[in-house]
């Protein structure tokens, strides 16, 4: 079974600071993506990645950045964090074939205060 | 762009019985897969169902089967024999073949609530 990984099940980051969430695979996946969930909303795309070093933006990525140094290993980074980026994290990995499914980790919930 | 419409936010059933939950989507292309999304309480996302866009038949798996309406662009999920088990937020997606990067597209969710 696939296993998709993230660092940390709950965070609490104050207003300004730098976060990370970190996202492993252990499947050998060419794809790799951080989605957020906000109730209503569904998920939204903030960033993916095809390749390692490789990194597109998706629907929402304005304050987010990302980082892909292994192919395993997908990082997610707020550089200054705020309240409205208070939410769930979600990371998948895909195969490179267009029409594989997404295999998702367990999700960060992320409160900034 | 496409986009993934839910418009059940909330879905109740009894135990046992059937349910069906709506799915819409707007797209140009002609190539493309549609998957069901069921998240749990663990937060979870488990694949419950995809189908093709090519394919006519309607996709199957045990008690989860699929009304694919193509013309109408429409895609419900019915759940037979409902579980207690089955509670949880389900997502339609979208993934088409000329999605830049191959990314898939969400519906909002609808919660379904499982009576016993």
């Amino acid at each position: 079974d696939v296993k998709v990984t993230q660092s940390s099940r709950y965070l609490v980051k104050r207003t300004g600071e730098k976060v990370f969430l970190e996202c492993v695979q252990d499947m050998d996946h060419e794809n790799m993506f951080w989605y957020r969930q906000d109730p209503g909303l569904g998920l939204r795309l903030i960033y993916f990645s095809y390749d390692v070093k490789m990194k597109e933006k998706g629907d929402i990525p304005e304050g987010y950045s990302v980082s892909r140094e292994k192919k395993e290993r997908f990082s997610l980074i707020l550089e200054s964090a705020s309240t409205n980026q208070t939410s769930m994290y979600l990371c998948a990995s895909s195969p490179g074939q267009w029409n594989s499914p997404l295999h998702f980790g367990n999700g960060t919930r992320l409160t900034v205060t | 762009a496409q986009t993934v419409t839910q418009s059940q936010p909330e879905m109740s059933v009894q135990e046992a019985e059937t349910v069906t939950l709506s799915c819409t989507y707007d797209t140009s292309e002609s190539d493309y897969y549609l998957f069901w999304y069921k998240q749990p309480p663990s937060r979870q996302m488990i694949l419950v169902i995809r189908q093709e866009a090519y394919k006519q038949q309607n996709a199957t798996e045990n008690r989860f089967s699929v009304n694919f309406q193509k013309a109408a662009k429409s895609f419900s999920l019915k759940i037979s024999d409902s579980q207690l088990g089955d509670a949880a937020m389900y997502f339609c997606a979208y993934r088409g073949r000329d999605n830049a990067g191959n990314m898939l597209t969400f519906g909002g969710g609808t919660r379904l609530m499982v009576k016993p």
